[in-house]
């Protein structure tokens, strides 16, 4: 079946330490982007990317960092330097840039726990 | 704000009842979508409602637009206790969607 994997479901990270969140999807989508969900809000836009090679700062990418080095996979680091980092993490894809004719396929998410 | 603002932040109804959440946002859009999302799980897309269309239907789902009023309404006619979670507008402005803080919707069996 086609979607989005998100890995690992539960990650804990230690003060000062770097982490990574993987992202791969399998249906050959273009865009791909990462959103931080904290209780009681919105999802906020971290990072997107619209083509290998390329993207783009959302609203919240102080701290955090991404690569696209290949159409299938947008992993994201979660650096030391984000202060608070403890969230739940959505990775999601669209078709086109922006998705405005498609909607958004999300994947089950990441949740992340500064111990 | 570029996102939407869901009302209420929470609803709780009965089992076969309607339930009817609203998206109000500040800014011209090219479109709206809503999501659902179950507790500690993604988002799913649910419809999405371009500029130029006043109401669509999906099954229980019907949605209206009125950009008049830059406000949306998400309607589920015969709830179930499956329908059970939070409901998000996301609005569609430039390139990106901006999604609201979301409406908590509780279907008691």
């Amino acid at each position: 079946d086609g979607g989005i994997t998100q890995s690992p479901k539960y990650l804990f990270r230690k003060e000062g330490q770097n982490v990574t969140l993987s992202c791969e999807q399998n249906l050959n989508h273009d865009a791909m982007y990462w959103y931080r969900q904290d209780p009681g809000q919105g999802l906020r836009l971290i990072y997107y990317s619209q083509i290998v090679n390329d993207f783009q700062k959302g609203d919240i990418a102080e701290g955090y960092s991404v690569s696209r080095e290949k159409k299938e996979s947008f992993p994201l680091t979660v650096t030391s330097a984000q202060k608070n980092p403890t969230a739940f993490y959505l990775c999601a894809s669209s078709p086109r840039t922006g998705g405005l004719n498609y909607g958004y396929t999300f994947g089950s998410g990441t949740r992340l726990t500064v111990v | 704000s570029q996102q939407g603002e869901e009302d209420p932040q929470a609803l709780s109804i009965q089992e076969g009842e309607n339930a009817t959440m609203n998206c109000s946002y500040k800014t011209s859009i090219n479109n709206l979508q809503w999501y659902r999302q179950n507790s500690g799980r993604g988002l799913v897309h649910l419809i999405l409602i371009r500029s130029n269309e006043r109401e669509k239907h999906s099954g229980r789902l019907r949605v209206t637009l009125d950009t008049s009023k830059k406000s949306s309404s998400l309607l589920i006619t015969a709830s179930r206790a499956a329908d059970t979670a939070s409901y998000f507008c996301a609005t569609g402005i430039g390139n990106q969607f901006y999604f609201g803080t979301g409406t908590s919707l509780t279907v008691i069996p």
